[in-house]
């Protein structure tokens, strides 16, 4: 079956560190896997996706890198601000069509200044 | 362009009491999802619908829960004489006619059964 697998959080971090939060997944097919982001009180924003293997997803600083061979897509960010502060949940979704999605069950990143 | 719009965004019910969740997807958007979130977790997906029809149910319990996308209006989830284990976030995500576009959430609905 279809799963993803998260690093337990709270991950805390020193403004201007580096994160990496860390992504496995399993699948019975060829999946498109995805990042997204919680804030408070809010619901998910897409941050970045890649849709096949060695592609790598980026946006607002963070990135990610499909990895067929560790079934991985760790996400980071050289520089972290307060305002990353948020929860990031992991996902995947099996084949071509993005009609089921398979989230892990986040990670909450605290950033202090 | 709005977003997914979902209301009530927070919602107290009683034991046995019916709650009635309504999302509106994107403006163009035909696909509509649901998820729930329970505390500390991440979301799982419940049911997928197009217009009037459920495509895939297969998150959703067997009773007391239904969808429906009627061809006008708002997508509903019902759940029906809800239990204090219904307490969670739940969350509706639009997608356009393309089933490879990507997934949009909307801000949720916070149900709390006391």
């Amino acid at each position: 079956g279809n799963s993803v697998t998260q690093m337990e959080g709270p991950v805390t971090l020193s403004e201007e560190a580096f994160l990496t939060i860390n992504c496995t997944y399993t699948a019975t097919g060829y999946p498109s896997l995805f990042w997204y982001v919680q804030y408070p009180g809010e619901g998910l924003q897409l941050l970045l996706k890649a849709t096949k293997a060695d592609d790598k997803g980026s946006n607002k600083g963070f990135e990610a890198t499909y990895r067929k061979e560790t079934t991985s897509f760790h996400l980071e960010k050289g520089s972290v601000q307060v305002s990353d502060s948020a929860v990031y949940f992991c996902a995947l979704s099996d084949g071509p069509n993005f009609n089921k999605f398979y989230f892990g069950s986040g990670t909450k990143l605290n950033v202090k200044p | 362009n709005a977003g997914v719009m979902q209301n009530p965004r927070h919602l107290v019910r009683r034991r046995g009491q019916e709650a009635r969740l309504r999302c509106s997807p994107m403006k163009g958007h035909s696909h509509v999802y649901w998820y729930r979130q329970l505390p500390e977790e991440g979301l799982k997906f419940m049911v997928y619908l197009q217009k009037e029809n459920i495509i895939d149910e297969s998150g959703m319990p067997k009773e007391r829960f239904s969808a429906e996308f009627p061809k006008e209006g708002p997508s509903i989830l019902r759940i029906q004489q809800v239990v204090r284990g219904d307490s969670a976030a739940y969350f509706c995500a639009s997608s356009g006619q393309d089933l490879t576009d990507t997934q949009y959430f909307g801000p949720g609905t916070r149900l709390t059964v006391l």
